[in-house]
Formats: C-alpha cells, structure tokens, sequence
C-alpha cells in the first residue's frame, strides 16, 4: 500500500546536527512532491517546505532558509531532512507528507521525535 | 510567516452540525482555491479531510463538507460523531511556491 515510513526518535545535544529520513513505497515516487511539515510539542501545524523529487530542487519556507536541508536518494525512495546546529526550540515532531492533490497533502509519514537537550 | 486565523476551539453535541472558519487574505484563502483541511487525533499524524476548497478525498465521510467566500473557508461537519474530536487545521496555497496551515481548532464533542 502507499505509505511513507520515517526514521525513529532522535535525542541530540543543542549544537549537533539530525538526519531524518522518509522512505515512500507503494507508487512512483519521482511522482509526488515531498514536503516536510514541523510540529512543536502541543503546537499547530508549520510548513517547512518541500522538494521536487524528478529534480532535486528544494524549496524552503521562511524561518526554514539556513539550517535545515532537504535531499533525497531516488534509488531507494528517500527523502531526508537534514537540521544542522540543533537548538532547544527545534524540539518537535517531524512529518514528511506527499502532496498527492495539489497543495493537499494525502499521505503522511508517522512522525519523528527530535529532542534536542543537554 | 503568519498563520491563518482558525477559531482555538469549538464543540457540538453529537448529531448536531459545527462549522470551523479558516480566515486569510487575498494572497492566499481568497486568491486560490487550494484550500485543504486536516484532522488529527492526539498522537497521530494529520490526515487529509478537504481538498481544492471543497473536495473530499476518497474515503472521507460525506459528514465533512468544505466552502469559502472571500478570504474565509470553512469547514463544516454534519451529524457530529464522538470519533469526530480531534484537532483540525486548514492550510492553503499562498503563491506560487509558499503554503501555510491554520493556527488549529480543537473539537470538542460534548
């Protein structure tokens, strides 16, 4: 079935730097944007951004510019989110989301955990 | 960047009928009909309710029913269920590259 799967929780030290991956299966994944979508812990919803899985390209939403980097490795269906210098504030779950719809986002990852705590 | 304006919380007996409004500007509610709305229950990830203002993906009760008139969309769900509480957030286009959810309202079904 269609289904995007991420990697498990992550506890980081303010300073260090977090991968998180999101591996698609079930349909054709240059076919779909990926975005990524933040959530802090009892908050709403934050868009981060997205990006073009047929070229790469990624495209960052404000406040999303300097240390977070979206990549991807089309051979095996993954997306990744990238967060370098991790500060206490980026303590949140993290979804990834394929806009299926256009601008709808119809299929959603379980969520990542980072905690980022000295 | 700043949020859509949703109302933090509304509530309804079950049976009855509840409209969650979702305002914005023209630069993104009122100038694209990509209007798209989200439940999310406590511990999982959102899922797809609303689509293009008014559609709903396959699957999705015909309870839930979406529109919008100028900068403001709604959502509106018919023969409130206990199941139907949850957190709900709408989101939309706002120009050709950007998007951006809704602060979130919680449902509350007495």
């Amino acid at each position: 079935q269609v289904q995007l799967v991420q990697s498990g929780s992550e506890l980081k030290k303010p300073g260090a730097s977090v991968k998180i991956s999101c591996m698609a299966s079930g349909y054709a994944f240059t076919g779909y944007g990926m975005n990524w979508v933040r959530q802090a812990p009892g908050q709403g919803l934050e868009w981060m951004g997205w990006i073009n899985p047929k070229t790469g390209s990624p495209t960052y939403a404000q406040g999303f510019t300097r240390r977070f980097v979206f990549s991807l490795d089309t051979s095996v269906s993954t997306t990744y989110l990238q967060i370098s210098s991790l500060k206490a504030e980026d303590t949140a779950m993290y979804y990834c989301a394929r806009d299926g719809l256009g601008n709808a986002f119809d299929i959603w990852g379980q969520g990542t955990m980072v905690t980022v705590s000295s | 960047q700043s949020a859509l304006t949703q109302p933090a919380s509304v509530s309804g007996s079950p049976g009855q009928s509840i409209a969650i409004s979702c305002t914005g500007t023209s630069s993104d509610v009122g100038g694209y009909d990509y209007v798209s709305w989200y439940q999310q229950h406590p511990g999982k990830a959102p899922k797809l309710m609303i689509h293009a203002v008014s559609n709903r993906p396959s699957g999705v009760s015909d309870r839930f029913s979406g529109s919008k008139s100028g900068n403001t969309a709604s959502l509106t769900i018919s023969g409130l269920q206990v199941e139907d509480e949850a957190d709900y957030y709408c989101s939309s286009k706002r120009s050709s590259t950007s998007l951006v959810f809704g602060g979130g309202t919680k449902l509350t079904v007495l």
